[in-house]
């Protein structure tokens, strides 16, 4: 299973965009990009996904770097909710269904 | 929809004994997930099934940890006997094949004593 890095923590203040960093140098072809976020004392959420082209949904924006060897993940604006740790994890569509999360990245959003 | 419900919510037991979690998936999703979560290791996928029949349990830690899908709509994960080791937040998740999104339940906070 491919690897992501991700810096442990980072800062925000409120109602300011965010960009969560997450770097993948050895993706494959196959591998989708999903990013998923846990709130305090929950499971993980959803939030988007992508293969090669930049997407939007209501939650977020993500933006593939060209060669795929990065992504990153944009709040546009920060909410005291978005509190969480954030995870990128590759998923390749040719072996199966797993998921493998890393350590993620733990978001403070300051008021 | 309910979502994915897992139970009990919280279990405390005494080392030794038998552990057994709970998960109802979405109504339709035929892939669930186990996965295990502690501060040391973060989030680990202990096994899944398709279908009702598992497919990867690699993750599975050892012969104390099994897992059942009787049915689409029932799994249980059984850890006989437990070790304190296995204290951990066990969350169970469902997807639809050919969905992108995994669904997580609320999680059950397992302490061995």
């Amino acid at each position: 299973d491919a690897k992501t890095t991700q810096p442990n923590s980072m800062e925000s203040n409120e109602e300011e965009p965010v960009h969560l960093p997450c770097n993948h140098s050895t993706i494959s072809g196959t591998d989708y990009i999903h990013w998923y976020r846990q709130l305090p004392s929950q499971g993980p959420e959803y939030v988007i996904h992508g293969l090669t082209s930049n997407v939007n949904n209501r939650m977020a924006s993500l933006a593939i770097a060209e060669d795929r060897k990065s992504s990153t993940l944009i709040l546009h604006r920060a909410t005291l909710r978005d509190a969480a740790v954030y995870y990128c994890i590759l998923r390749d569509v040719r072996t199966g269904n797993q998921f493998y999360f890393g350590t993620g990245t733990s978001l403070t959003v300051i008021p | 929809d309910a979502g994915v419900i897992q139970s009990p919510r919280h279990e405390v037991t005494e080392m030794g004994q038998e552990v057994t979690l709970r998960c109802k998936p979405i109504s339709g999703h035929n892939s669930l997930f186990w996965y295990r979560q502690t501060m040391m290791r973060g989030l680990e996928l202990l096994i899944y099934f398709n279908n009702n029949v598992p497919i990867d349990d690699s993750g599975m830690p050892e012969d104390r940890f099994s897992a059942k899908m009787p049915n689409a709509s029932f799994s249980t994960l059984k850890i006989q006997p437990s070790e304190p080791r296995d204290s951990a937040v066990y969350f169970c998740a469902s997807r639809l094949t050919g969905g992108n999104e995994q669904f997580f339940g609320p999680g059950t906070r397992l302490t061995v004593l």
